[in-house]
This record gives structure tokens, C-alpha cells and sequence, in this order.
């Protein structure tokens, strides 16, 4: 089954903690990018890929970090987590067939107290 | 300053009825459009998308019309069930070569039985 597969789904930690979220898709895709999820914002990006070794920021890289040594793996990092970035968090992955379609995870719940 | 825009953070129709959530955007580059729609605890899924070469997009209830002078789209869906309530993001693209859609904040679509 084609999916993109995020982990942990429900962290609670505390500031300063560093975490790692993990992502993973099957779909031999080029493109991987996270997001961010908070109320009456949207999504908004934080990081993206292209392909292998290759990392952009998106509109709220900020405090996040990230790397691409493989083609299915795209994992977020928070160094030192902070209370501002408890939210909701969606891995995405695309083909491309420069649609920008699509496929998200099933969303990771982070609490920083 | 967003580029695409979902003016209308909620909407509560009657079940059966048509619902309409529309969307504009600045951005003229953009040549390619979707619709997202996403449950509770979900990662958003691609709903329906449309090319700026065409007006029209169909897909069973759901319908997507652009209108490229006014910069404006939307998503009809006739009629509308119950299991159609969730948030709709609308997302907008460049061709060639980009995969990275631009969404607005979301509607929150409520279809009451």
C-alpha cells in the first residue's frame, strides 16, 4: 500500500528536549516537505526536499532542521524544542508531474511544555 | 502575505443541499489548483484539481470552476452528505519543474443531517 508513514503520531516533551520526528514513503518519490499545522493558520511549510541532499526552508524553518541522505526518509529534528512549537505536523510527499499533488501522513501531535 | 486565500474559515450547509467554498489568489504564476480535504486526526487527502487551460473540473459531486481574470475558484459539491464535513484546503502550483503548492487556511465545511 502506497503511504507516507510518520512517527511518533502523540509526543509530549519538554523545552530543550531534542526530538526527532521521523518520515517515511514507499512511493520512491523525489519531493518529501513538512508542515506545520496551528489554528487559523493553515498549513504552512517548514522544510522541503527535492531530492537526495537537497533541503530547502519553507515559510517557518525556524528552530527546525532537517535531512535527506535517503530517498524515502525526510526526518524532522527539533533541537531544542520550545513552547511555540507544539502543533501538528504533516510529512508530505509528491511525483512531481509538476501538479504539486500530494500525499500526506497521518499527522504527528507535538506538545513542548 | 498569503497568495491564496480562504476568505470563509467556516461553513455549515444542509444535508442535500449544494455547498460552495471558494477561494482567490495573487500569485498569476500559479497554473495549477487542488482541493484537499481533511478528517479529524487525518493527514489532508487530494480531493480534485484543475489546470488553469480549462474552466471546469468534475469529479461526481465534486466540481471545481476557475475563473482566471477574477483569480477565483471554487469547490461545488452537490449534494452534500453528512460525511462531507471536514476542513477544505484549497492549494495552488506553478508548472515546470515546481512541486510546491501554496495552500490557504482552510474552510471548515459542516453538513448538518
Amino acid at each position: 500500500e502506497a503511504q507516507v508513514t510518520q512517527n511518533p503520531r502523540y509526543l509530549i516533551t519538554v523545552t530543550g528536549k531534542k526530538l526527532t520526528v521521523t518520515c517515511s514513503q514507499n512511493m520512491n518519490h523525489e519531493y518529501m516537505s513538512w508542515y506545520r499545522q496551528d489554528p487559523g493558520l493553515g498549513l504552512r511549510q517548514i522544510y522541503y526536499s527535492m531530492n537526495v541532499e537537497v533541503t530547502d526552508k519553507g515559510d517557518v524553518p525556524e528552530g527546525y532542521k532537517v535531512s535527506r541522505k535517503e530517498k524515502r526518509n525526510f526526518p524532522l529534528i527539533l533541537e531544542s524544542p520550545s513552547p511555540n512549537q507544539t502543533s501538528l505536523y504533516f510529512c508530505a510527499s509528491s511525483g512531481g508531474a509538476d501538479t504539486g499533488e500530494l500525499f500526506f501522513g497521518e499527522g504527528s501531535r507535538l506538545t513542548v511544555l | 502575505d498569503q497568495q491564496v486565500k480562504q476568505n470563509s474559515p467556516s461553513l455549515s450547509v444542509q444535508e442535500g443541499r449544494i455547498s460552495i467554498l471558494n477561494c482567490d489568489y495573487t500569485n498569476s504564476m500559479f497554473d495549477y489548483f487542488l482541493w484537499y480535504k481533511k478528517y479529524p486526526a487525518e493527514g489532508p487527502t487530494f480531493l480534485i484539481s484543475i489546470s488553469s487551460i480549462k474552466d471546469k473540473n468534475e469529479d461526481g459531486r465534486f466540481t471545481v470552476f476557475l475563473n482566471k481574470s477574477a483569480k477565483h475558484l471554487s469547490l461545488h459539491i452537490v449534494p452534500s452528505q453528512p460525511g462531507d464535513s471536514a476542513v477544505y484546503f484549497c492549494a495552488a502550483s506553478t508548472s515546470g519543474g515546481s512541486y510546491i503548492p501554496t495552500f490557504g487556511r482552510g474552510t471548515s465545511l459542516i453538513v448538518h443531517p
